[in-house]
């Protein structure tokens, strides 16, 4: 079964600091890498995706991805309170395109 | 907004009552997504439809019907529910066939079974 591994936290960081997001996954074929962040009680919504290795930034928000190591992470720089969601790494399986979710890790801002 | 909606958000309903979810996007996509969410679980993917053909059935019961009239429309036909089937149930569109496969989510609607 193709897995998506995510730390549920709460992951707590204070206001300004680097919040720093972990994704592990199983399938080697999986191309394509993102990061959805999710108010409670709001749906995901796509904040970066990412397909070759290394680095990739928008904003206070870099993704870097590891396919060796089958990592993916999220980074966020000067992390404000309105950040506080959970946030859900997602892959696709490398044989049907579907994406496989991880179970999310919410983060905590605090002021 | 993301180019997908969903009617109703919010929908209370009996276990003998049948109901239909509705989602439609404006985003040019082809293809289209039934995800449920239940609490402290991940996503659950529940039917794919591209070009309007359905290609995955994640094994759910068939007190869930989906309907996708065109590339743009998808709905959930629900019926004769139970209790855990309470959850928000997301609709997602994305561009079949590219690398990216970015799914872009709808509000969702919160379902309530009683």
């Amino acid at each position: 079964q193709k897995e998506v591994e995510q730390n549920s936290g709460p992951l707590s960081v204070p206001e300004g600091a680097i919040a720093s997001l972990n994704c592990t996954y199983s399938d080697r074929g999986s191309q394509s890498f993102f990061w959805y962040r999710q108010y409670s009680g709001k749906s995901p919504e796509l904040i970066m995706f990412i397909y070759s290795n290394g680095d990739k930034e928008d904003g206070r928000f870099t993704a870097q991805l590891n396919k060796a190591s089958q990592y993916v992470s999220l980074l966020i720089r000067d992390s404000q309170p309105s950040d506080s969601a959970t946030y859900l790494c997602a892959v696709n399986d490398g044989n049907t395109g579907k994406l496989i979710f991880g179970q999310g890790t919410t983060l905590q801002v605090k002021p | 907004e993301t180019g997908v909606t969903q009617t109703p958000r919010h929908l209370v309903m009996g276990m003998t009552n049948k109901k239909s979810l509705k989602c439609e996007q404006h985003l040019g996509h082809n293809a289209m997504y039934w995800y449920k969410q239940s609490a402290k679980k991940p996503l659950e993917l529940m039917f794919v439809y591209n070009f309007k053909e359905q290609t995955e059935n994640n094994s759910v019961p068939s007190r869930f019907s989906p309907e996708c009239p065109n590339s743009s429309h998808l709905f959930l036909h629900l019926h004769t529910l139970q209790p855990e089937d309470s959850a928000l149930y997301l609709c997602a569109s994305s561009q079949a066939g590219t690398s990216g496969y970015e799914q872009y989510f709808g509000p969702g609607t919160r379902l309530t079974v009683t």
